[in-house]
């Protein structure tokens, strides 16, 4: 079946620095992926959806300059937390949809220290 | 916030026993979707029942749609310890380009 792929799986990063997670397609294309984020015990909540060659659209509320998308590719899209802050401490997923199923990458647990 | 409201929050039963889990959403929607996740993992999709649909099964699994009342159930019969996760409804809204808003989930845990 369709797979994403999002790596890494954890990150542990200082106050300050900046991280990159990438979301693949692995057997599929996506014109379009989503991130979500989700804090323990919580549901998922959409942060933006990233769009293959331009600019990804954000939820209201999530800051664009914070959270960087790109989308350079057919298969692979990527989210940096910049200048991250204890408080961007979560677990970050992505999905992509392939005809009428959404798939969903492991997720990324990012620990800022 | 179109956010869906799942009911119970947590649910603990007996191997065996059925668990029924219901999730409640505001607008219109293309289709609903249920997703289960282990402790700190990604989501699996479990089952995927469109606006038109009314009952949809696979395997144990058993999902209702009421567009009337804007809401929808998953049951699992006969549950398995291996059921123990969070699971969560998840709407496509009309005209949503895909995007999908997540209910607050349901903490099911399987007891032997």
């Amino acid at each position: 079946g369709a797979v994403v792929s999002q790596h890494p799986s954890w990150v542990i990063c200082k106050s300050g620095t900046s991280v990159k997670i990438e979301c693949r397609s692995l057997d599929f294309q996506a014109t379009t992926m989503f991130w979500y984020r989700q804090f323990p015990k919580q549901s998922l909540m959409l942060m933006a959806t990233s769009n293959e060659g331009s600019k990804a659209t954000y939820e209201q509320g999530v800051e664009k300059d914070k959270f960087l998308i790109n989308h350079a590719s057919l298969t692979l899209s990527t989210l940096t937390v910049t200048s991250a802050h204890p408080e961007d401490s979560s677990f970050y997923i992505c999905s992509a949809w392939r005809i009428t199923e959404a798939f969903f990458g492991q997720g990324t647990r990012l620990t800022v220290v | 916030s179109q956010q869906g409201e799942e009911d119970p929050q947590a649910l603990s039963i007996q191997e065996g026993e059925n668990a029924t889990m219901n999730c409640s959403y505001k607008t219109s929607i293309n289709n609903l979707q249920w997703y289960r996740q282990n402790s700190g993992r990604g989501l699996v999709h479990l089952i995927l029942i469109r606006s038109n649909e009314r009952e949809k099964h696979s395997g144990r699994l058993r999902v209702t749609l009421d567009t009337s009342k804007k809401s929808s159930s998953l049951l699992i019969t006969a549950s398995r310890a291996a059921d123990t996760a969070s699971y969560f409804c998840a709407t496509e809204l009309t005209g949503g380009g895909n995007k999908l808003t997540f209910g607050t989930g349901t903490q099911l845990k399987v007891e032997l």
